[in-house]
């Protein structure tokens, strides 16, 4: 199973909306409605930001937002803050089996 | 509340034997999946399997498979992840994380394996 597909990294100003991609094929992001995102703060461990494409759990920000279109889903964080600058994953479930996948993973630099 | 407590931080040698552990507390422990996930220094994340500690049925990934073991003991709600042999390649963070429907929505803090002669 290969990884979900991320760009590197994504910079933006303070204040700005950025788009992190993730790009996976028909049997895991285009399958299921299985999509999550995770932040994941330098020596920290991940912490879940989206469920299901489109859902945020009890106490993230309503500034982060999924969403999904076909074979790809997308993490928008908007009015881009400091603490926002992390590393993001996409994950999604493999249809047919129970296993998942991770995506590359996303640098965000606030400039 | 919920939680995963992973154990400490681990130093080995090559071709020495290990096993860590994820004890999750405030949750029915046994009807959750818990996956472990590797993280090279510097890398991202890697999805290695998958154990449903109340029936222990596990799934690996590929990657992983006969490469590591995956075990679990539901009376005392803790996960395993062990290997017979380490490889220098083995360091590492390794992650526990907890299932909730098709989404991980708990973590552990991590456990820091070193392999180095």
């Amino acid at each position: 199973q290969s990884a979900l597909t991320q760009p590197a990294s994504v910079s933006g100003s303070p204040g700005q909306s950025i788009t992190i991609s993730c790009t996976g094929t028909s049997s895991d992001v285009g399958g299921y409605h299985a999509v999550s995102w995770f932040q994941q703060h330098a020596g920290k461990a991940p912490e879940l930001l989206i469920f299901d494409v489109v859902f945020r759990p009890s106490g993230v920000s309503d500034r982060f937002s999924g969403s999904r279109s076909g074979n790809t889903a997308s993490l928008t964080i908007s009015g881009l803050q400091a603490e926002d600058e992390a590393d993001y994953y996409c994950s999604s479930y493999i249809a047919s089996s129970t296993l998942s996948v991770f995506g590359t993973g996303t640098k965000v630099t606030v400039l | 509340e919920v939680q995963l407590v992973q154990s400490g931080a681990e130093v080995k040698k090559p071709g020495e034997s290990l096993k860590i552990s994820c004890k999750g507390s405030g949750y029915s422990f046994s009807n959750y999946w818990i996956a472990w996930v590797r993280q090279m220094p510097g890398k991202g994340l890697e999805f290695m399997g998958i154990i449903y500690p109340d029936d222990s049925n596990i799934v690996y990934s590929p990657s992983f498979q006969g490469q590591v073991t995956i075990s679990a003991d539901k009376s005392i709600s803790i996960a395993y992840l062990q290997w017979s042999s380490l490889k220098a390649s083995d360091t590492a963070m390794y992650y526990c994380a907890r299932r909730y429907g098709r989404n991980f929505d708990f973590w552990g803090r991590g456990t820091l394996v070193t392999v180095s002669s």
